[in-house]
């Protein structure tokens, strides 16, 4: 257990609509990352971050943005949510050497 | 880049039969190699890793053999149970990077 949580588990949402999703760790770890999970498409990286005030984006980053203000909390909003970011959200965090990565519950979300 | 391909599902087994989940990858340097395993409404758990080649990773029953030759860490498990049944994702890790890969995900139901 890594000591990762995420806020809420469950949301139902209106289109165009702002969303903040919250994952919140307990190990101080440097990195953490969110993906979401979409059948037929596994797990797609959103955005990560290696520290306090500095994060990336990954591989489906448009509609989303993040921020991390503190260590153990990494924020992801989608600024006006669409039907297409209805998905399971899920929040990770980096271990260094050899980088495993463990993973929260998730948060599923609908965008009606 | 890096990427991962892992053998497409669904895969059924009886109880007692022997697994094999197919892993293959594309990595430039010496990536590390990792499965996960989802239950249903559940995150990603680590299952096994291996970080060099020729490292066997294991646990549960569970087993992968980093292959660099063949650039390969297929899943195996001889005698798979009901409680087995899951989604199973292979994922690298780039040692450039605190990034990381997966898979698309093999579902695997194990009917007694």
């Amino acid at each position: 257990d890594a000591g990762i949580t995420q806020s809420p588990r469950h949301k139902v949402t209106e289109t165009g609509t702002p969303v903040t999703l919250r994952c919140h760790q307990t190990e101080n770890h440097r990195y953490m990352y969110w993906y979401r999970q979409d059948p037929g498409h596994g797990l797609r990286l959103i955005h990560y971050s290696y520290g306090v005030k500095d994060t990336d984006k990954g591989e489906v980053s448009d509609g989303y943005s993040v921020s991390r203000s503190k260590t153990e909390d990494f924020l992801l909003t989608l600024e006006s949510a669409t039907s297409s970011q209805t998905s399971v959200y899920f929040c990770a965090i980096g271990k260094d050497r050899p980088y495993e990565q463990y993973f929260g519950p998730g948060t599923r979300l609908t965008v009606t | 880049g890096d990427s991962v391909t892992q053998m497409e599902g669904p895969v059924t087994l009886s109880e007692e039969a022997f697994l094999t989940i197919n892993c293959t990858y594309t990595a430039t340097g010496y990536p590390s190699l990792f499965w996960y395993v989802q239950y249903p409404g559940e995150g990603l758990q680590l299952l096994l890793k291996a970080t060099k080649a020729d490292d066997k990773g294991s646990n549960k029953g569970f087993e992968a053999t980093y292959r660099k030759e063949t650039t390969s860490f297929h899943l195996e498990k001889g005698s798979v149970q009901v409680s087995d049944s899951a989604v199973y994702f292979c994922a690298l890790s780039s040692n450039t990077g605190n990034q990381f890969y997966f898979g698309t995900g093999t579902s695997l139901t194990v009917i007694p």
